[in-house]
C-alpha cells in the first residue's frame, strides 16, 4: 500500500526566497507531524495535527514556518525567506491516531544557499 | 539537559557479537519509549516498542528501568544489516505527548 509521500525529494533555494514542502499521509490517517534532521542531529519536532483540532506549533523555530492540512489530508510545511540554517531534511509522519505508531515519509533534503 | 541522551558511537562490532545501546531521558513522567532504526539516508522506522516488563523480538531485547530513567536495547548475533544508526525515542505525558527523538547512535557490523 502507498506509504507516506512527500514532495519534493531534493529542494536547493537562495537564501531569501520561499519554499513549500509537500506532505500525503496514509490514507485515513488522522495525525500528521513534521519533523526537522540536521546533519548528525536527531529529530526535532515542528508541528502536529490531529483530526480538525488546533495543531501544536510548539516546535516551530520561528515565525518564518507556517503549516497547514486542508481537508485533513495533504500538508504543506511553508519556510519564508529561508537562511542558511534552514537547511536539514525535513520528515513528515502520519499515525492512525495519536498514539499510534509512526510512519515517516522519505523526507525532503532543503539546502538554501 | 537533552530530554533524550543517547551515546553517539560508533559502536564497530564484528559480525556474531552482542551489543548494547543505552538511552537517558530527563522527564520521569514519560510514558512510553520506543526504540527507531534509521539507515543512511533513509527515513527512521520502528524497531520496537519498549514495555516495562521488557520485551524481545528475535535478536533484539528492549528494557526499561524506570527508577533510573533508562532505557536499553540488546542487539545479540549482530549481521551486516545491522549497521545503522539507533534512535531512543521517549513519549512525553502532556499536552499532544510528542515523541522526542535522540540523537541516535551508529552501529557499524564488519564481516
Amino acid at each position: 500500500g502507498a506509504g507516506v509521500s512527500q514532495s519534493p525529494s531534493n529542494k536547493v533555494t537562495e537564501k531569501g526566497k520561499d519554499v513549500e514542502l509537500r506532505c500525503d499521509p496514509i490514507s485515513g490517517h488522522t495525525a500528521l507531524y513534521w519533523y526537522r534532521q540536521s546533519l548528525g542531529q536527531g529529530l526535532e519536532f515542528l508541528i502536529y495535527f490531529q483530526g480538525n483540532s488546533a495543531p501544536d506549533k510548539s516546535g516551530l523555530p520561528s515565525d518564518r514556518f507556517s503549516a497547514e492540512r486542508t481537508g485533513g489530508s495533504v500538508s504543506t510545511l511553508t519556510i519564508q525567506r529561508t537562511q542558511q540554517e534552514d537547511s536539514a531534511v525535513y520528515l513528515c509522519a502520519s499515525s492512525l491516531s495519536r498514539n499510534e505508531k509512526l510512519f515517516f515519509g522519505s523526507g525532503t533534503q532543503l539546502s538554501v544557499l | 539537559r537533552k530530554e533524550v541522551e543517547q551515546d553517539p558511537g560508533p559502536f564497530n562490532v564484528p559480525e556474531g557479537a552482542t551489543v548494547a545501546f543505552n538511552c537517558t531521558y530527563s522527564n520521569s513522567a514519560s510514558q512510553s519509549f520506543f526504540w527507531y532504526r534509521q539507515d543512511c539516508r533513509k527515513e527512521p522506522k520502528l524497531l520496537m516498542s519498549v514495555y516495562s516488563s521488557g520485551n524481545e523480538d528475535g535478536r533484539f531485547t528492549a528494557q526499561l528501568n524506570r527508577a533510573s530513567q533508562y532505557i536499553s536495547l540488546l542487539i545479540r548475533d549482530s549481521k551486516l544489516s545491522d549497521s545503522a544508526t539507533y534512535l531512543c525515542v521517549v513519549r512525553g505525558n502532556t499536552g499532544f505527548q510528542k515523541l522526542v527523538f535522540g540523537t541516535g547512535t551508529r552501529l557499524l557490523v564488519s564481516p
